[in-house]
């Protein structure tokens, strides 16, 4: 999994599966957690949220894990599709000026 | 609704020259949020604009330094440019931003390369 400063970690899936990205982050008191897919030449896309109150978060095809004792996040993807192919990462904080990025983890996915 | 539009996409400069780059947010939101993004290193914030005025400041030198347009538009300046200076700016764009969690629209940033 990925931790903010850390060399980009990659993960290649086949297409079909189920995919499992996990972030580690730093601060316990942080309240919102967000991950970003960014593909090549673009800007990061919001995929999901999730925050403290919560434990699990569905959207369409994603889920997003949160773990508050070991301060650990992860997203899942259903059915990874070649389109999945891309960078993901995490973010920790308590509001949009108060956010820490990880890295990201590349997921690429094979045909 | 057009997206987030960054301009230019790539620039090259040298040590020592001085940049700027600009960003026009999706129409309505008045919250313009500037992040260098480096491999290794994540997202950085650097700062907000809200309504032409600097909000909030990461832990950037003063030769990073921006402004808000009425419009909303925004731009971002770094001076006496250093070779580490070399990264992909993003600029995001939110309604309300700073203390809110309003979802933030990513621009797809200006690639600069400091030779």
């Amino acid at each position: 999994g990925e931790s903010v400063g850390l060399h980009l970690p990659t993960l290649s899936v086949q297409e079909g599966d189920n995919s499992i990205i996990n972030c580690a982050y730093s601060n316990s008191a942080s309240d919102y957690f967000i991950w970003y897919k960014q593909e090549s030449g673009k800007g990061p896309q919001f995929i999901i949220d999730i925050r403290s109150n919560m434990d699990k978060r569905q959207g369409q095809r994603v889920t997003v894990l949160l773990n508050k004792t070991v301060k650990h996040l992860s997203l899942q993807i259903a059915a990874t599709q070649p389109g999945d192919s891309a960078v993901y990462f995490c973010a920790e904080g308590l509001h949009n000026n108060d956010m820490r990025f990880g890295a990201g983890t590349r997921l690429t996915v094979k045909p | 609704k057009a997206g987030v539009t960054q301009t230019p996409r790539y620039l090259i400069k040298t040590r020592g020259q001085q940049v700027t780059l600009s960003c026009s947010p999706i129409s309505g939101h008045r919250s313009v949020s500037w992040y260098q993004q480096t491999p290794g290193q994540g997202l950085q914030f650097l700062f907000e604009y809200f309504s032409e005025t600097q909000r909030n400041k990461g832990n950037f030198p003063g030769r990073f330094s921006g402004r808000q347009f009425s419009n909303s538009r925004s731009e971002m300046n770094v001076s006496t440019l250093e070779l580490g200076d070399s990264a992909l700016y993003l600029c995001a764009s939110t309604l309300l931003g700073g203390t809110t969690t309003d979802t933030q629209y990513f621009g797809p940033g200006t690639r600069l390369t400091v030779l």
